[in-house]
């Protein structure tokens, strides 16, 4: 069963525009974190932000923010004031601490085009 | 400091040889794992490790072998190759349960079986 979920697979943006990214999760661990990537056209992994399971402290950095729910399994990602140096393919991704015995699973990746 | 290392970045096989694609890392990670990148499907998990003389499988693990003698190399190996295992491979590393948990990515290989 797929652990990680992100819907939508390509998004277009004019520069300037906010633009959110979706994605839920499932588990049964009560200990898990959750990570964003970014991958731009280079091809490797940047690093984003990382969660634990007790901490649902919403935070903004920069431009990026995050909303993490742990009601709704949700852990959504938003680019405030896009830029063209956005454009890449980010991914949400999970890893369970017992269940998954460390394991980190990605969602499919949404690719999100900035036009400027 | 390196962080994770792989090599070779690049690599053409022919159908049915078999090579070994290298993964280090200097950060006293236990854990290390192997994800292909496929198009339209993000980051598969291949084989992991948690710790030297420790692996298990992945997703899809079929048609690879890993082994780990030390802590800083967790080489993956193609034993025939097909085209299906024509991707992106990407090494990772970790911590387990502590505090700076995260992962460091390798800059990934890019294979191409004819």
């Amino acid at each position: 069963a797929q652990k990680v979920t992100q819907a939508q697979t390509e998004i277009s943006v004019v520069e300037k525009e906010d633009v959110t990214l979706d994605c839920v999760y499932e588990t049964r661990d009560t200990t898990y974190y959750l990570f964003w990537y970014k991958q731009p056209p280079s091809g490797e992994l940047v690093f984003l932000i990382r969660r634990n399971s007790f901490d649902e402290q919403n935070e903004i950095s920069g431009r990026y923010s995050w909303n993490f729910q742990k009601s709704t399994s949700s852990f959504n990602f938003t680019i405030t004031a896009s830029q063209v140096v956005d454009s890449a393919v980010y991914f949400c991704a999970l890893s369970e601490m017992y269940y998954g015995n460390n394991r980190l699973a990605f969602g499919k990746g949404n690719q999100v085009v900035v036009i400027p | 400091n390196a962080g994770v290392t792989q090599t070779p970045k690049f690599q053409v096989l022919k159908t049915g040889q078999s090579m070994t694609l290298q993964c280090a890392q200097d950060m006293n990670h236990e854990y290390m794992s192997w994800y292909r990148q496929d198009p339209g499907m993000g980051l598969r998990l291949i084989h992991y490790s948690v710790g030297a003389g420790i692996t298990d499988q992945g997703e899809v693990p079929n048609g690879y072998n890993v082994s780990r003698s030390t802590t800083e190399d967790f080489p993956l190996r193609l034993l025939s190759a097909a085209p299906s295992q024509t991707s992106v491979y990407f090494c990772a590393s970790s911590y387990v349960g502590r505090d700076n948990y995260g992962y460091t990515f390798g800059s990934g290989t890019r294979l191409t079986v004819v």
